[in-house]
């Protein structure tokens, strides 16, 4: 079975300057994809980022992007020119290339708070 | 846009009631999914379904139930409500060719 570990419960950052937060997931799989979620105080998730395993580059949207390394099973968001509107709670997900459903597999999340 | 729509926002139940979560969505997605999300556990699957009448257990689906009559409809059952199901509930529904899934505004269900 797959895991995702988001090891930093909570993350505090100042106004304009850049955070990553940290994934780790285990697989035997070699074709996935991984995704970044936010969920605000209104509670909605919002799709953040997604990765393809086969690709090589990493993915990219607007001020967001991530670091992926897929060796060291490694997934982390970097949030440049941090806003207020950034504070949220974010989840980094697993989803198999092959498995029935499509079911995501998430992390524990990482509180994110932005200083004014 | 998609909209993903769950019944209640908040609920509170009494102990041994017969609970029923509703989730619609209006994309004609085939995949629809219900969550659990717990402080410092993040989300966990309760249940899948990827077609009308068909379900998958997930992770965690003892004390739950679900139904799946119409493809644009999937609801989550606790048989006898127990306080150890006080939680937040997410509802999800996906397309089987793409992989963005997307979110019910969840409902907060208080057992007692």
């Amino acid at each position: 079975a797959q895991t995702v570990t988001q090891s930093q419960p909570e993350m505090s950052v100042q106004e304009a300057e850049t955070v990553t937060l940290s994934c780790t997931y285990d697989t035997s799989e070699s074709d996935y994809y991984l995704f970044w979620y936010k969920q605000p105080p209104s509670r909605q998730m919002i799709l953040v980022i997604r990765q393809e395993a086969y690709k090589q580059q990493n993915a990219t949207e607007n001020r967001f992007s991530v670091n992926f390394q897929k060796a060291a099973k490694s997934f982390s968001l970097k949030i440049s020119d941090s806003q207020l509107g950034d504070a949220a709670m974010y989840f980094c997900a697993y989803r198999s290339a092959w498995s029935s459903g499509d079911k995501l597999t998430f992390g524990t999340g990482t509180r994110l708070a932005v200083r004014p | 846009d998609v909209k993903v729509t769950q019944s209640s926002r908040y609920l509170v139940k009494r102990t041994g009631e017969k609970v029923f979560l509703e989730c619609v969505q209006d994309m004609d997605h085939e995949n629809m999914f219900w969550y659990r999300q717990d402080p410092g556990l993040g989300l966990r699957l309760i249940y899948f379904s990827y077609d009308v009448k068909m379900k998958e257990k997930g992770d965690i689906p003892e004390g739950y139930s679900v139904s799946r009559e119409k493809k644009e409809r999937f609801s989550l059952i606790l048989e006898s409500a127990s306080t150890n199901q006080t939680s937040m509930y997410l509802c999800a529904s996906n397309d089987r060719w793409d992989t963005e899934a997307f979110f019910g505004q969840g409902t907060r269900l208080t057992v007692v």
